[in-house]
């Protein structure tokens, strides 16, 4: 069945790096995109990045845009989200989730990992 | 702030009907982008609800359908049962192509 297992989450001092993996199965990793949500302790869903399935084009959030970068190995159908300079704010639940194109359905969703940052 | 404006909370007794609705502009939902819907019960990741607007997935069951109109859209949720408490999510993109999410409703049921 379809899965995707989020991995790498963990607490951090401000400034320090982190990098979370997205390990996909059960599908045909090559044909779908793959984003990274996020969701701070008791908000809501706020969209970070996406790597497209032609393994080059990718896009971010503004609140992430040069701290954070997207990255994917085919051979291992895993994503991963190199979070740098991390800031107190961008503690939350990061979930990845697949979708079919540009503007479709998050149609599955992992299971999330927790970032904390904190001093 | 989100983009997508839905109310914050909603709440119905059980076997009842409730409407969430989620607000966009002419930049988004407005432009003929899709909205799609998704639901996050306490603790869990959201699970996709509605897609394209109107469509449910294999295994959802009849009882939550989704609109389309203008810059906005609705799901409603008819029959309601004391599972369907939980946090409703609506989805679109604006012109650039990035996702955007509404602010969450909190679904009760009484």
């Amino acid at each position: 069945q379809v899965q995707l297992v989020e991995s790498g989450g963990g607490e951090v001092q401000p400034g320090r790096s982190l990098r979370l993996s997205c390990a996909a199965s059960g599908f045909s990793f090559s044909d779908y995109g793959i984003h990274w949500v996020r969701q701070a302790p008791g908000k809501g869903l706020e969209w970070v990045a996406v790597m497209w399935n032609d393994g080059v084009n990718k896009k971010y959030a503004d609140s992430v845009k040069g701290r954070f970068a997207i990255s994917r190995d085919k051979s291992e159908n895993t994503v991963y989200l190199q979070m740098d300079s991390l800031r107190v704010e961008d503690t939350a639940v990061y979930y990845c989730a697949r979708a079919l194109y540009s503007s479709s359905s998050f149609n599955h969703w992992g299971q999330g990992t927790l970032v904390t940052v904190s001093s | 702030q989100a983009v997508l404006t839905q109310p914050p909370s909603v709440s119905g007794a059980p076997g009842q009907r409730v409407t969430i609705s989620c607000t966009g502009s002419s930049s988004n939902i407005g432009a003929g982008y899709d909205v799609h819907w998704y639901q996050q019960l306490p603790g869990e990741a959201p699970k996709l609800l509605v897609y394209d607007n109107t469509i449910r997935p294999s295994g959802v069951p009849d009882r939550f359908s989704g609109s389309k109109s203008g810059t906005s859209a609705s799901l409603a949720i008819t029959g309601l049962q004391a599972e369907d408490e939980a946090d409703y999510y609506c989805h679109s993109y604006d012109s650039s192509l990035s996702p955007l999410f509404g602010g969450g409703t909190k679904l009760t049921v009484l």
